[in-house]
């Protein structure tokens, strides 16, 4: 199974820019991967910020974007704000691949989490 | 309105089990995929399970294979994740989490419920 990797930590200047990362263990990660970001603060359940690499939700404040950026996913906060500071996850999709709406896939499917990344806004 | 509400805290004696339960409102659950997430005290998030009724689509996690358990009552739009054989190392937040596209999309995790506490000691 694959692992994903975080960084730790980073820190961001109030009104920065700052952009965390998502690699999987099993190679580059692509539009297949179907990457998702979630925020969670402490003691809160995590929200959804990204989904499908670069879609947003209807509640996911325009300052955060999803890519692909040097073979991760990534999530970019440009203006950060002091509400930001949270931990931050990232979920990669292994082994199906959705197209019209309709699942096709071969041996095993399966989710896996980052570590998350904490993120001080400092 | 909160799309998904989860059953109130517990504390249970090892070998014992707990059903969490899982209240979506505002939605036709059974046609989305619902996960089952699970974060240890300090640690990172942890896929435990997904199903999705309409397209008879459950997967449990090798990890959690033999031990879970997902079921869904229709008539109260109420999802269940039933966990047996407790230990202590199972003490944890547990999460719901949907999707909100019908079809294929198997690892989608939209919306969160608020979590449920399982604390397991002798």
């Amino acid at each position: 199974q694959a692992v994903v990797t975080q960084e730790p930590s980073l820190t961001v200047s109030p009104g920065g820019t700052v952009t965390l990362t998502c690699a999987s263990s099993t190679g580059a990660v692509t539009a297949d991967h179907y990457s998702y970001w979630f925020q969670q603060k402490p003691g809160q359940a995590p929200t959804t910020l990204i989904y499908d690499t670069i879609e947003k939700h209807s509640w996911t404040p325009a300052r955060f974007s999803g890519s692909l950026r040097g073979g991760k996913a990534a999530l970019t906060l440009s203006g950060a704000q002091p509400e930001d500071e949270a931990e931050y996850h990232c979920l990669l999709s292994f082994g199906g691949v959705v197209s019209d709406s309709e699942l096709s896939y071969s041996g095993d499917r399966y989710v896996v989490f980052g570590g998350g990344t904490k993120l001080t806004v400092l | 309105q909160v799309p998904l509400v989860q059953s109130g805290a517990e504390v249970k004696k090892p070998g014992a089990s707990v059903k969490v339960a899982c209240k979506a409102s505002g939605y036709t659950f059974t046609a989305y995929y619902m996960h089952w997430v699970r974060q240890a005290p300090g640690q990172g998030l942890e896929p435990m399970a997904w199903t999705n009724p309409h397209r008879r689509d459950t997967k449990v996690a090798q990890k959690f294979q033999g031990r879970v358990t997902l079921t869904t009552d229709t008539s109260t739009d109420t999802a269940y994740m039933e966990l047996r054989g407790l230990r202590p190392d199972d003490t944890a937040t547990y999460f719901c989490a949907s999707g909100l596209r019908g079809g294929a999309y198997y690892y989608a995790m939209d919306v969160w419920g608020q979590g449920t506490t399982v604390t397991v000691s002798s």
